[in-house]
């Protein structure tokens, strides 16, 4: 039962580009949004997130895009940075009392040089 | 800035054995959760909690966990009973008590079941 899914194991952006990584969901009842970033041997930190309400989250070079129509959401960054080659994790939340999070399995972004 | 902190790093137990696993939340945060992440696949949402209870648990959350904040700063998860299948990743988090915050990340403990 995949809630949320990132269809992209991979993603490979070449220095100064812009990374879009994508991410689709299935459960209408989902009311908030994160992304996360996750390095080897560390725990998911968090970069930014987005409620049902908007359509658009920035926070310097990432910037959120949420499509409730579609049930989509996609993570901007520019320009990607070396620094930012990790494993991104979209995340949801239903809202009211149960706020576990549905994650996805997650992006490896490559930064090439 | 201040984090979420879990020991130990690496937990190694013999299948059967009891283990606890230990969380310092953010100190002024009021929500408190257990995912886990087994090799290769998602992370899982087990359980939150809040104002000493807890709040929703997943089907994964069955009778041999159980969480307890044992004082004004610990956060810990016990398993009665350890299994091979729970060898994984298990991170916790907190978040802020004001509308929608995001919940913040332990680095996880390692836990490998013999």
């Amino acid at each position: 039962d995949q809630q949320v899914k990132q269809n992209s194991p991979s993603l490979s952006v070449q220095e100064g580009r812009i990374s879009i990584l994508n991410c689709d969901y299935t459960n209408s009842m989902f009311d908030y949004f994160l992304w996360y970033k996750k390095y080897p041997a560390e725990g998911p930190t968090f970069l930014i997130s987005i409620s049902s309400i908007k359509d658009k989250n920035e926070d310097g070079r990432f910037t959120v895009f949420l499509n409730k129509s579609a049930k989509h959401l996609s993570l901007h960054i520019v320009p990607s940075q070396p620094g930012d080659s990790a494993v991104y994790f979209c995340a949801a939340r239903t809202g009211g009392g149960a706020d576990g999070l549905t994650f996805g399995k997650g992006t490896h972004l490559i930064i090439q040089p | 800035e201040p984090e979420v902190t879990q020991t130990p790093s690496h937990q190694v137990t013999q299948m059967g054995q009891e283990v606890i696993l230990r969380c310092v939340p953010i100190s002024n945060h009021l929500y408190f959760y257990w995912y886990r992440q087994i090799l290769g696949q998602k992370v899982e949402f087990l359980v939150s909690f809040y104002n000493n209870e807890i709040s929703e648990k997943s089907e994964i959350f069955d009778d041999q966990f159980s969480v307890e904040r044992p004082d004004g700063s610990n956060f810990t998860l016990k398993i009665r009973s350890t299994k091979l299948e729970d060898s994984a990743m298990y991170f916790c988090a907190s978040r802020g008590d004001t509308g929608h915050q995001p919940q913040h990340f332990g680095d996880g403990t390692r836990l490998s079941i013999l």
